[in-house]
């Protein structure tokens, strides 16, 4: 059974640092993995998604990149600022059924 | 473009009442949408897959026949909160998968159900 977990689980940094947010998973046979951002009370909203066969992508400061090998996903957030305070949430797709497997979340803070 | 909706925001009912819950893709077709749950400061718990056209396949544990799924049209599924109880307060959020893309899921704002 795939396991999807999220560390940090909290992380409070001051605006204009780069941090790393990771992503782990027990089964390498995922479809894909997709980066979710979630504002309190509201839904989500995807950031990136890495097909099986990438490493990684980017979308302007934010890089993912995915290591099936080593079960691993980074989420890196260049010169952060107050606005990208949320709830950063990984999902894995582990077949063409379309289900993702997300983990728990880290939910960062990034102070003016 | 990729918007998806939900109606509505937020809903208050009285225990033993019926709740329905919309969910549209606005601008795109999607043959598969999902429904989750939310439970405060919790993630999200996958509860069915919605398939045009068909039955919806329910995760372990999710009461079909409390949870009522239908997805009559490409762009509309509706999630049905049967009897609903105090615990089944939660966010219920959905998703849609955009018809021959790359299984990216788009996710609606949410929907924030209290049962009294």
């Amino acid at each position: 059974k795939q396991e999807v977990t999220q560390i940090p689980a909290a992380l409070s940094v001051p605006e204009g640092e780069n941090l790393v947010l990771n992503c782990s998973f027990t089964d390498s046979a995922i479809y894909n993995l997709q980066w979710f951002r979630q504002d309190p009370g509201k839904g989500l909203t995807s950031l990136l998604l890495i097909q099986s066969s990438q490493r990684e992508q980017t979308s302007g400061r934010l890089n993912a990149s995915l290591d099936k090998s080593s079960g691993r996903s980074t989420l890196y957030i260049a010169a952060s600022q107050p606005g990208d305070s949320a709830t950063y949430l990984c999902a894995l797709g582990s077949g063409n059924t379309g289900k993702l497997i997300f983990g728990q979340g880290t939910t960062l803070q990034v102070k003016p | 473009g990729a918007v998806v909706s939900q109606h509505p925001s937020w809903v208050i009912c009285k225990s033993g009442t019926s709740v329905k819950i919309e969910c549209r893709s606005l601008d795109f077709q999607a043959t598969t949408m999902f429904w989750y749950r939310q439970f405060p400061k919790q993630s999200l718990m996958l509860m069915a897959t919605s398939n045009e056209g068909s039955k919806a396949t329910y995760e372990q544990g999710v009461e079909k026949d409390k949870f009522l799924i239908n997805h009559a049209s490409l762009t509309l599924s509706t999630l049905t909160v049967t009897s609903a109880h105090p615990e089944d307060s939660s966010f219920y959020i959905c998703s849609a998968r955009r018809s021959g893309g790359y299984n990216e899921q788009f996710f609606g704002p949410g929907t924030r159900l209290t049962v009294l």
